[in-house]
């Protein structure tokens, strides 16, 4: 596709219920980056690719969040126990190589009922 | 450590009248700026980007900022605003290259005929 593309686009989940996020990079484009948006806030860094290789995860909130991108392309982040405060937007933006640009997707409204 | 402020968290404007948001940032190298504007329920949209050189610098749809080391800010600009730019403005810091970017925490327009 175009463009960077994420599903679901919104997801509702019980508290304690494990969910997965998933971004579709534009394809090429080396560096995934995941950013937590909550309510009211700018973009927060949570974790960041460059191809497979996960390599700062130093945003991720806690030991349940976990995210990986096995072949370097589509990455998956997974919350596991999901709780309240949980409930945010997850955006996802790639990079190319020699880019300093990162391209966003539209990201998955969590809402943890 | 690097932050950006946007010290307005919302802003009214009459269609047609100019309109500047501010930003300032921390950073303690030579920053990579960036604005993006986001509509409900859309992601994150580059409006301009600033890296090195002119300190004047274009984007699209008649957006402009101005990088002024002196006083850490990078104020975006429109001479003439309509009303399809009602939506949410954030201004990101970053240090160039594969590296995550740190957001200010956003300005909503709001556009009045």
């Amino acid at each position: 596709g175009a463009g960077v593309s994420q599903s679901p686009r919104y997801k509702v989940a019980k508290r304690g219920q494990d969910v997965a996020l998933r971004c579709d990079p534009i394809s090429g484009h080396v560096s995934l980056f995941w950013y937590q948006q909550a309510l009211g806030q700018g973009p927060e860094f949570l974790t960041y690719f460059q191809n497979e290789a996960q390599l700062d995860k130093s945003g991720l909130p806690s030991d349940r969040f976990f995210a990986e991108r096995p072949e370097g392309s589509v990455s998956t982040l997974k919350i596991q126990r999901t709780q309240q405060e949980d409930s945010a937007v997850y955006l996802c933006a790639g990079q190319g190589k020699h880019d300093y640009e990162q391209y966003f997707g539209p990201g998955t409204r969590l809402t943890v009922t | 450590a690097q932050s950006v402020t946007q010290p307005d968290i919302h802003i009214t404007v009459s269609e047609g009248a100019s309109l500047e948001l501010r930003c300032n940032y921390s950073y303690g190298a030579t920053p990579y700026l960036f604005w993006y504007v986001q509509s409900p329920g859309q992601g994150l949209q580059l409006l301009l980007k600033y890296f090195s050189g002119d300190t004047l610098v274009q984007g699209i749809k008649g957006f402009e900022a101005e990088f002024k080391r002196s006083q850490s800010s990078f104020n975006l600009r429109k001479p003439s605003v309509h009303w399809s730019d009602a939506a949410e403005y954030f201004c990101a810091v970053g240090a160039g290259g594969a590296n995550n970017l740190f957001f200010g925490t956003g300005t909503r327009l709001t556009v009045i005929p």
